[in-house]
Order: structure tokens, then C-alpha cells, then sequence
């Protein structure tokens, strides 16, 4: 059965501080995707990594990197967090850009 | 740009009450189209792909069907569980990710 993981449901952090979020698939997938989820805007695509150590930059990139450094993981960073990326975080992963992603249980980011 | 556009935003139904969920797209050669199931709090579940007008698939109440430029999610004699938000995404003929839809929410009371 397809699995995608997430580190955290919930998470409150404060301006300023350095957050990990962290995405494992156990599905053997290429491709990896963040994206962050908020009321009236939909889906929005951060970025998303097609092999490991490879990225690109999806629609909303500013304020964020990543890293995947093993096929399974895939880390998103928000090297100095502010109140306006509070969100909702939503990792996925596919066999192909061309097959259905299948995503993650999502966390919760409230920056304070 | 590819886009795909969801109509109505929100919907509430009675039990029992058949309707249809509508998403319109542009894009650059239909590859395939994805509809997702949200719980409020938990990350979208696949439900359906569709790649070629005309095709149509089905899963318990729900049924979508594929046209050149619409999709349709039909439900038929909702209940409460079905209550969720429906997200519907495109994919284009080039190596570029999926395109998502802003969702419908569905409310179907008892």
C-alpha cells in the first residue's frame, strides 16, 4: 500500500527560527513534491524533486530550499520563518511526473 | 498557462440529493486528469484518473466522466460521509507537474 509520511501533524515555531519539515515515501518513487495548502488559494507548488539531489522550483519557491539527499526523503526548509508562512504543508510523491502523486497526511505550521 | 477552474466553490447537499461537481481546464494537451478527495485536516486521496473524452469511471456514489474541456464528479444519493473537498488537477502533455484546482466543499447533511 502507498505510504507518504510526515514528520510532524503539528508544529509551532517562532519568527526567525530555522524549520525542518520532513517527507518519506516508502514506495520507491523519483518524484517528490511540497506544497503548501491555504484557505481560497488551493494547492500551491513550492518545490519538487525528480531524482535525489536534483530540485526545481515550483510556483512559489521564495523563502524556502530543500534538500534529498536519499530517494526516500525529501526535506523542505524555511531558513528564517515568518508569520506569513503559516500554513498547512502538504508533501506527495509519484513513479513519474506523468503518474498520479500520491500525498502525506500534511502538517500544520503556526509561526508565532 | 494551464489552468483548471472549479465551480461551484461550496456545495450542500441533503442526503439523498444527486448533483454534480464541475472542473473546467485550458491546457496544453490533456495528458490526464486527477480527482482527489480531501478530509478537512488531512492530505488529498487519489480517487480517479481520467485520460481521453468520452471515459468515465466510478466508485460507489461517485462517477466522473471527461470532456475536452470539463470534468464532472456526479454524485449520486450522497451521505454524510461524502462530505469533503473534491480536487481536481490536469496534466499537460509537457514534463511539468500536475495543475490543481481551488477544490469544491461538499457538505452533505443528514
Amino acid at each position: 500500500d502507498v505510504k507518504v509520511t510526515q514528520s510532524s501533524r503539528y508544529l509551532v515555531k517562532r519568527t526567525g527560527e530555522k524549520v525542518f519539515l520532513e517527507c518519506v515515501q516508502d514506495m520507491d518513487h523519483e518524484n517528490m513534491f511540497w506544497y503548501r495548502q491555504d484557505p481560497g488559494l488551493g494547492l500551491r507548488l513550492i518545490y519538487f524533486s525528480y531524482d535525489v539531489k536534483m530540485k526545481e522550483k515550483g510556483d512559489i519557491p521564495e523563502g524556502y530550499s530543500v534538500s534529498r539527499e536519499k530517494k526516500e526523503r525529501f526535506s523542505l526548509i524555511l531558513e528564517s520563518a515568518s508569520t506569513n508562512q503559516t500554513s498547512m504543508y502538504l508533501c506527495a510523491s509519484s513513479l513519474s511526473l506523468q503518474e498520479t502523486q500520491y500525498f502525506g497526511p500534511g502538517t500544520r505550521l503556526l509561526v508565532l | 498557462e494551464d489552468q483548471v477552474t472549479q465551480s461551484p466553490e461550496a456545495l450542500r447537499l441533503q442526503e439523498g440529493e444527486s448533483s454534480s461537481l464541475n472542473c473546467s481546464y485550458t491546457v496544453s494537451g490533456l495528458r490526464g486528469l486527477f480527482w482527489y478527495r480531501q478530509d478537512p485536516g488531512k492530505g488529498p486521496e487519489f480517487l480517479f484518473t481520467l485520460y481521453s473524452a468520452g471515459e468515465e469511471k466510478e466508485k460507489e456514489r461517485l462517477k466522473a466522466t471527461l470532456t475536452k474541456k470539463e470534468s464532472f464528479l456526479h454524485i449520486t444519493a450522497p451521505k454524510p460521509e461524502d462530505s469533503a473537498t473534491y480536487l481536481c488537477a490536469v496534466l499537460n502533455s509537457g514534463n511539468t507537474p500536475l495543475v490543481f484546482g481551488k477544490g469544491t466543499r461538499l457538505s452533505v447533511i443528514a
